[in-house]
């Protein structure tokens, strides 16, 4: 039982490339979602997804993409990377999307450092 | 915006307990209290959550007033592993799973 797996653990791109980060879970959440952490700061939502299928917005998503073709899989998507883009990327997944929840499991994360 | 109020930092001794309060002044009747930390640069630990009831697991204890507008985090035992950022969050009600984290107390623990 792995938990959730983020690829890669560090990254540097050039400004207006494109790029994907991976997060996959194997405990067969329904949830899972994206966060960013920037320098002394707290975690921002990106997107979320309640489902295969499904996503949403969070916070702050602009500049971002998501998909959810499987329960296990949600990659983030950078489509032109911008240097406010430079930060820590948190992927999490839960149990359950309605009622009492469980905890949320987050994966290691991906520094991402775009000059 | 964050729904949860807490202190920027706080000091404990080793061995002594942690009392980490939050308020929450505009919580919800469904609204739950989670309470996760981070340690360094890595990802959030859940720690415990929280409805109206004291809570505790083998981690930490929550204790929740009666009107449910504040908490507090105990760790019983606090050693020098529990140095963290503590994150007091309240789960939006009828929006599935949306965590939304403020900046947190940053605990030190000292020898």
């Amino acid at each position: 039982n792995a938990g959730v797996t983020q690829t890669p653990k560090f990254q540097v791109l050039k400004t207006g490339q494109s790029m994907t980060l991976q997060c996959a879970q194997d405990m067969n959440h329904e949830y899972m979602s994206w966060y960013r952490q920037d320098p002394g700061m707290g975690l921002r939502l990106i997107h979320y997804s309640v489902g295969a299928g499904i996503t949403d917005q969070g916070e702050v998503p602009n500049g971002y993409n998501v998909s959810r073709s499987t329960t296990e899989d949600f990659p983030l998507r950078l489509l032109s990377a911008a240097p406010s883009q430079t930060s820590v990327y948190f992927c999490a997944s839960s149990y359950s999307t309605g009622g009492d929840n469980y905890g949320y499991t987050f994966g290691s994360g991906t520094r991402l450092t775009v000059v | 915006d964050a729904k949860t109020t807490q202190p920027p930092s706080m000091d404990c001794a080793e061995g002594r307990a942690a009392n980490l309060p939050c308020n929450h002044s505009t919580i919800s009747g469904n609204e739950y209290v989670y309470w996760y930390r981070q340690i360094h640069s890595q990802g959030p630990q859940y720690i415990i959550h929280g409805l109206k009831n004291n809570e505790t697991n083998e981690m930490a204890s929550l204790i929740i007033t009666e009107d449910r507008k504040s908490s507090t985090l105990i760790l019983p035992h606090a050693t020098l592993r529990d140095t963290a950022v503590y994150y007091c969050i309240v789960r939006v009600a009828n929006r599935a799973d949306k965590l939304i984290f403020g900046t947190g107390t940053r605990l030190q623990v000292f020898p």
